[in-house]
C-alpha cells in the first residue's frame, strides 16, 4: 500500500518563497507527481519526478529522494494567484500503476 | 479542445435514488479514472479503466458501477444512493505512460 504526508496547512508571503514537503511509504515506487488545485476547481498538474533530483520549471521547482521517500515543492516569487492545494501523488508499481494521492496542502499567500 | 468534459456538473439526490455521472475525453487516452474527494481525505480512487471494454476497483469502489463501452467514455454509477456518497467526484484521464492525468472540472453531488 502507499502512506503519504504532507503538512494541511501553510502560510507564506507575497514575492517570498516557499517549500511543501511530501513524505511517502509505498510498496513499489514509479514516480511522484505534483498537482495544484485551486478552490472548487479540478486539479492541475505542475510536475513529475522519477529520478532523484532537483527540476526546475519556471518559477515552481519539484525535487525527490527516492532512498528517503521524500519530495518536496519550491513555489519561489510567490504571487496571491499560488493560494491554492498541493497534492502530492506517487505511482506505484505494478501493471496498472495505480497513482495515490496525498490529502493535499493548502497554501495562503498573504500580502 | 476540450479535454475531459463531466455531466452533470451540479445534482442533488434523494436517499435510494440512481443516477449516472458521464466523463468524456477527446484526447485518446487509454486509461480512465474515477476519483472522489472528501474533505481531509484527498483524493481517493472508486474505479479505473485501462482500456475500452476494461474495468477495476480502486480503494473505495463499493456503492459504486463503472463501464468503458467507448474508449473515450467512462461512466460511473450509483444504483442506490446514500448520504455518504455525497462528495466532489473527479473523472481524469492519461496516457498509456501515465506521467500525467487530465482532470475534469468535477461533479459535486448531493444526497439528502
Amino acid at each position: 500500500g502507499q502512506n503519504i504526508d504532507q503538512p494541511t496547512e501553510m502560510t507564506a508571503t507575497e514575492g517570498a518563497i516557499v517549500q511543501i514537503n511530501c513524505t511517502y511509504q509505498t510498496s513499489g515506487f514509479n514516480g511522484l507527481f505534483w498537482y495544484q488545485q485551486h478552490a472548487g476547481e479540478a486539479p492541475t498538474f505542475l510536475s513529475y519526478n522519477v529520478l532523484d533530483g532537483l527540476e526546475e520549471k519556471g518559477r515552481f521547482s519539484s525535487f525527490l529522494s527516492r532512498s528517503k521517500g521524500y519530495s518536496y515543492l519550491l513555489l519561489k516569487e510567490l504571487q496571491m494567484k499560488d493560494s491554492a492545494s498541493y497534492l502530492c501523488a506517487v505511482r506505484g508499481s505494478g501493471g496498472y500503476q495505480k497513482v495515490t494521492f496525498g490529502t493535499g496542502t493548502k497554501l495562503q499567500v498573504i500580502p | 479542445n476540450a479535454g475531459v468534459t463531466q455531466t452533470p456538473k451540479f445534482r442533488v439526490l434523494k436517499t435510494g435514488q440512481s443516477m449516472t455521472l458521464l466523463c468524456a475525453q477527446d484526447m485518446n487516452h487509454e486509461y480512465m479514472y474515477w476519483y472522489r474527494q472528501d474533505p481531509g481525505m484527498g483524493l481517493r480512487l472508486i474505479h479505473y479503466s485501462v482500456g475500452e471494454g476494461t474495468t477495476a476497483k480502486g480503494e473505495v469502489p463499493d456503492g459504486y458501477n463503472v463501464s468503458r463501452l467507448k474508449k473515450q467514455n467512462f461512466l460511473l454509477g450509483l444504483e442506490s444512493a446514500a448520504p455518504s456518497q455525497t462528495s466532489v467526484y473527479f473523472c481524469a484521464s492519461a496516457n498509456r505512460g501515465n506521467t500525467e492525468a487530465f482532470f475534469g472540472q468535477g461533479t459535486r453531488l448531493t444526497v439528502v
